[in-house]
């Protein structure tokens, strides 16, 4: 089976543009959460999506969004970039997602690392 | 406050070796999950292990134990027999939230290094 698959892998952007990033998530899972990781934050969690809907979102301003699409597939957009924007953002997906009782293992992406100039 | 605890940063083991890597957590919530997660420098993070808060036996999966003591909030890793492979970034992570609404907290990692 092969598993989550995350486009660009790599992405060079300046200040002040937009960005979107694609995930493919392992077949036949449901859930596609979202995470940025930074040197100075570590691992933080931005959002997940379940059904084509967000049901869960961290922290993060406004200017991070995403979707799903009925395949399951994710996209994360950024508009208006920022320096601190550069960072390692992973995508994972599970069977279910929160809410399961069958403990929401989680299997990643090899991420996408943007840098933001 | 963190919620997740992992204090140390770097650990440097001779190949073969048994590690023990650190975690502590904090929540209030009766109902969570303990994972830990590899992280090599390809950037992938990989599910080792997953503990459940009423889980009574510790987690096992091949080299890879959790040494779960509830009491104390501890969730510790523990690989046996190390080998070069294994040097990597550890993440100890905790999901929690009512049903529907969890999400992953991660601990800041440790560098792990297998010398040979």
């Amino acid at each position: 089976k092969a598993g989550v698959t995350q486009t660009p892998r790599y992405l060079i952007k300046t200040r002040g543009q937009q960005v979107t990033l694609s995930c493919s998530p392992i077949s036949g899972h449901r859930s596609v959460s979202w995470y940025q990781q930074t040197p100075g934050q570590g691992l933080q969690f931005l959002f997940e999506y379940f059904s084509e809907t967000q049901r869960n979102k961290g922290n993060f301003p406004g200017r991070f969004s995403g979707r799903q699409f009925s395949n399951s597939r994710s996209e994360m957009n950024v508009s208006t970039l920022e320096l601190g924007d550069s960072a390692l953002y992973l995508c994972a997906s599970s069977l279910e997602g929160s809410g399961s009782p069958l403990g929401w293992e989680q299997y990643f992406g090899p991420g996408t690392r943007l840098t933001v100039t | 406050a963190q919620k997740i605890t992992q204090t140390q940063p770097g650990m440097f083991v001779q190949e073969k070796e048994a590690v023990t890597l650190d975690c502590t957590y904090d929540t209030s919530d009766q109902s969570y999950g303990l994972f830990w997660y590899k992280q090599p420098s390809s950037g992938e993070m990989i599910f080792l292990i997953y503990q459940g808060s009423y889980d009574e036996q510790n987690a096992t999966e091949g080299r890879y134990s959790l040494n779960f003591q509830k009491a104390r909030k501890s969730a510790n890793l523990v690989i046996s027999a190390s080998q070069l492979g294994d040097s990597a970034m550890y993440f100890c992570a905790m999901r929690e939230g009512s049903f529907g609404n969890e999400k992953l907290t991660f601990g800041t990692g440790t560098r792990l290094t297998i010398i040979p």
